[in-house]
């Protein structure tokens, strides 16, 4: 199955250091957009990188930041973690052409 | 993108017809009607779309109203597995697929045996 991949799917990091969360894209997409998602909560849009530049950003703070590389995978960073921070993160995958998401099933970092 | 309003929850019998209704009283000319759902710890799945016509494929049945406001989802013939959150989104096709999805809190669906 070539679907959107992350990793690790489980996280635990204590309050004030720093993470990454890696994505690879579904076959053939060019798109990457991170989400996310609070428990009870619908997941909210952080930033989208499309020919390794974000092109679009969500309501959140500069700690969060991104990458692109030429193979379109993706990575998340966050720095100065916060408790707040704790949550489901996804990664979708989609055709800057058109086209619908994919959506991986997450990496679940635990602040403490 | 237009605001959508969703019920919190509802129950369906397994083998019934789930019908998950939408507003988007908001929604814009060349907005479309998004619906996806998420099953406990994965990640969103598409299930359907549509501009005004009703639509249907191999998952569900999407009905618009003529004035475009409200929407319903059908699930035909709900399983267990049809248990998840089901979220409606409306959102612009322009720009391709460039366009990010704004989700709200969703209506969970619990298909009962």
């Amino acid at each position: 199955d070539a679907g959107v991949t992350q990793s690790p799917t489980h996280l635990i990091k204590t309050r004030g250091q720093q993470v990454t969360l890696r994505c690879s894209p579904k076959s053939g997409h060019d798109t990457v957009s991170w989400y996310q998602q609070a428990l009870g909560q619908g997941p909210q849009f952080i930033f989208q990188y499309y020919e390794e530049e974000e092109r679009q950003r969500g309501n959140f703070p500069d700690r969060f930041s991104g990458h692109q590389f030429p193979n379109y995978s993706s990575e998340l960073n966050v720095n100065a973690l916060l408790l707040g921070d704790s949550a489901l993160y996804l990664c979708a995958s989609s055709l800057a052409s058109g086209g619908g998401y994919t959506f991986g099933s997450g990496t679940r970092l635990t602040v403490v | 993108d237009a605001k959508t309003t969703q019920p919190p929850s509802m129950d369906c019998a397994e083998g019934r017809a789930a019908n998950l209704p939408c507003n988007h009283s908001t929604i814009s000319g060349n907005e479309y009607v998004y619906w996806y759902r998420q099953i406990h710890s994965q990640g969103p799945q598409y299930i359907i779309h549509g501009l005004k016509n009703n639509e249907t494929n191999e998952m569900a049945s999407l009905i618009i109203t003529e004035d475009r406001k409200s929407s319903t989802l059908i699930l035909p013939h709900a399983t267990l597995r049809d248990t998840a959150v089901y979220y409606c989104i409306v959102r612009a096709l322009s720009g391709g697929s460039n366009y990010k999805l704004t989700f709200g809190k969703g209506t969970l669906l619990t298909v009962n045996p």
